[in-house]
């Protein structure tokens, strides 16, 4: 069963860049069967799609955040990331990454149906 | 941009009732691209419904998910003590994808 991992640091300083990286647990994350994305959800809120990443290079940010994110992916480690800079109290929140299975390809259609547990992420000085 | 707005904020029901979530969107739905989710305090999202009413692996079938166009509805047949929890749906269709605020199902 496919299992997610994310990993990176617990608080980051205001105006600094956020890394955080997913692991995937195998190596479909080259498969044009699915996208690859990150989703956030800060405290006591819901939940805020921030990009994803398609396995032949075609990336999806949101508009509020497209100037500041950078979404990439490492096949060779199964692994993909998200940076996120000039971060603020406001960025803070549980991080997910996810698993979106691609329902066409043109256009780029996908649902996210597995997430990983989530990282929390405190902005503060 | 399409605004999904859930209702009611919460519902109070006891197990063994029937539960209706209603997710309005401010905007049509291309293609019916529109998804459920089940959140438990410090758990991620799991996934319920995709394409509006095709259930997702391993859901139970008590669990239903209905509508077009603007109007979808996720139904829970007959609630078990396990599905109290907050719900979400979610528009994939067009972007920027938008999440509803949720709805939160709690035991009366």
């Amino acid at each position: 069963q496919l299992q997610l991992q994310e990993s990176g640091p617990g608080l980051v300083k205001p105006s600094e860049t956020l890394s955080l990286t997913c692991s995937v647990s195998d190596d479909s994350i080259s498969s044009f069967l699915y996208s690859w994305g990150w989703i956030r959800q800060p405290p006591g809120k819901g939940l805020e799609f921030i990009g994803s990443f398609y396995y032949n290079g075609i990336t999806y940010y949101d508009p509020s955040l497209k100037s500041r994110v950078t979404i990439s992916v490492d096949t060779s480690k199964n692994q993909f990331s998200m940076k996120l800079n000039s971060v603020t109290a406001a960025d803070t929140a549980v991080y997910y990454c996810a698993r979106g299975s691609v329902v066409t390809s043109l256009p780029l259609i996908y649902y996210m149906d597995v997430w990983g547990r989530g990282t929390t992420v405190t902005v503060s000085s | 941009e399409i605004v999904l707005t859930q209702s009611p904020g919460t519902l109070s029901l006891s197990p063994g009732e029937r539960a209706t979530l209603s997710c309005r969107a401010s905007q049509i739905v291309s293609g019916a691209y529109l998804a459920w989710y089940q959140q438990k305090p410090g758990q991620a999202p799991r996934l319920l419904i995709h394409g509006a009413y095709s259930r997702a692996t391993g859901i139970p079938d008590r669990f239903s998910g209905s509508g077009s166009g603007t109007d979808f509805t996720l139904t829970i047949g007959r609630l078990e003590p396990e599905d109290f929890a907050v719900y979400y749906c979610h528009q994939y269709g067009s972007s920027p994808y938008s999440f509803g605020q949720g709805t939160r199902v709690e035991i009366k």
